[in-house]
């Protein structure tokens, strides 16, 4: 079954840089577009990036664009999101989710992982 | 981009069906057909319940189903559990940003 387990969450002082990982199990990952999505604190949920299957194709959220990068490495089945300049407004539980390119859905979801920005 | 539209609460008794509206506009809802809605419970992941707009994902029970009028899509839940009680979000695809877009949140209480 599929199954994707994120990490590398933690408290991380404002301007600070953290690293998210997404281990993908039980797909052919490297078949799929993948995706992040945050949700702060009692807020609502808000896409931040995705990644084609060969990463040829990325896009980025206004809200984090040119802080953050994602990636992923097909041959690990492993998804990335390097965090640099990080600001209080970051803090959120983020999620990876296998993203449906043609429909524009997340379609199984990862548990998420918190990212507390704070001095 | 901003968010669409839902109501912020939703109520019903066991048994009941109940209807959450997501409305957007013709740059997103209404002009194409790939809105997917998501059951979130305390604490825990978002599932996703509906894609482009009508079809469920294989496991997801039947008294849940999708539709769309112009620039709203709506989320039917029918025979109302008390498992049903969760946050429900929609999404849509938008030609105003390179990334879908999610609605604001419907609480669905049970009562």
């Amino acid at each position: 079954q599929v199954q994707l387990v994120e990490s590398g969450g933690g408290l991380v002082k404002p301007g600070g840089s953290l690293r998210l990982s997404c281990a993908a199990s039980g797909f052919t990952f490297s078949d799929y577009y993948m995706s992040w999505i945050r949700q702060a604190p009692g807020k609502g949920l808000e896409w931040v990036s995705y990644i084609s299957s060969s990463s040829s194709y990325t896009n980025y959220a206004d809200s984090v664009k040119g802080r953050f990068t994602i990636s992923r490495d097909n041959a690990k089945n492993s998804l990335y999101l390097q965090m640099n300049s990080l600001r209080a407004e970051d803090t959120a539980v983020y999620y990876c989710a296998r993203f449906v390119g043609e429909g524009e859905y997340g379609d199984y979801w990862g548990q998420g992982t918190l990212v507390t920005v704070s001095s | 981009q901003s968010a669409l539209t839902q109501p912020a609460s939703v109520s019903g008794s066991p048994g009941q069906s109940i209807t959450i509206s997501c409305t957007g506009t013709s740059s997103d809802v209404g002009g194409y057909n790939y809105v997917s809605w998501y059951q979130q419970h305390p604490g825990k992941a978002p599932k996703l319940m509906i894609y482009e707009v009508s079809n469920r994902p294989s496991g997801v029970s039947n008294r849940f189903s999708g539709s769309k009028s112009g620039n709203t899509a709506s989320l039917t839940i029918s025979g109302l559990q008390a498992e049903d009680e969760a946050d429900y979000y929609c999404s849509s695809y938008t030609s105003s940003s390179t990334l879908p877009v999610f609605g604001t949140g419907t609480k669905v209480t049970v009562l």
